[in-house]
């Protein structure tokens, strides 16, 4: 069965420095991996996804086949970053319990 | 072209009871997946329907069914409702299942609370 695991439920930096959201999988086969945003007060949204290789909002993710990690990283953090972030997997989606990232001034 | 929306924004139901929760895919999206969100957890995979015919289900007891309608609309169907079921309902629609790496859009969903 395929399992995603994040394993911290809340992450604070500070503006500026950079973040980075960790994402653990397991699955047969080759994965699709996504990472899911929800801003506050807005619905579930497309951040990126494994195969697009590219930054989105300054957002990457690299794909490690051999520690099954898809982690998101960001060099520079802005305040406008803190959302629940959401790694997940699959065409039917098994998401992660996500992350709470805030990114305080 | 809209988004996806789902109705009613909020709902009170008691213990045994039966419940319909709606959807409107975007035109054009011809798979919808449901998902069921627990306080504080990631959202957990219900069904998912293509063309109208159920494709996939995740962990979900019978009592959990669905329906997908050719005008892009479907419905999600909880009976005898049990209270572990009080939790936010979403919907996520998607051109088409099978291409890889699908972005699914999803509807601001329903919270439904059981009593």
């Amino acid at each position: 069965a395929q399992r995603v695991t994040q394993p911290e439920k809340l992450l604070s930096v500070f503006k500026g420095a950079p973040v980075e959201l960790k994402c653990n999988y397991s699955y047969s086969g080759s994965p699709e991996l996504f990472w899911y945003v929800q801003y506050s007060r807005q619905r579930l949204q497309l951040l990126l996804r494994h195969i697009s290789r590219e930054s989105i909002k300054g957002f990457t993710a690299d794909l490690n086949k051999g520690e099954t990690s898809f982690h998101l990283k960001k060099p520079f953090a802005q305040e406008e970053d803190s959302a629940m972030y959401y790694c997940s997997i699959g065409s039917r989606l098994t998401f992660g319990e996500g992350t709470q990232l805030t990114v305080n001034p | 072209e809209t988004g996806v929306t789902q109705s009613p924004t909020h709902l009170i139901k008691t213990r045994g009871q039966q419940v319909t929760l709606r959807c409107s895919s975007q035109s054009g999206h011809n798979t919808v997946s449901w998902y069921q969100q627990a306080l504080g957890q990631g959202p957990q995979f219900i069904f998912q329907y293509y063309r109208e015919e159920e494709n996939g289900r995740g962990n979900f007891p019978p009592r959990f069914s669905g329906l997908q309608f050719p005008n892009y609309s479907s419905e999600l169907n909880v009976n005898a409702l049990e209270l572990d079921d009080s939790a936010l309902y979403l919907c996520a629609s998607s051109l088409d299942w099978q291409e890889p790496y699908n972005e699914q859009f999803f509807g601001p969903g329903t919270r439904l609370t059981v009593l």
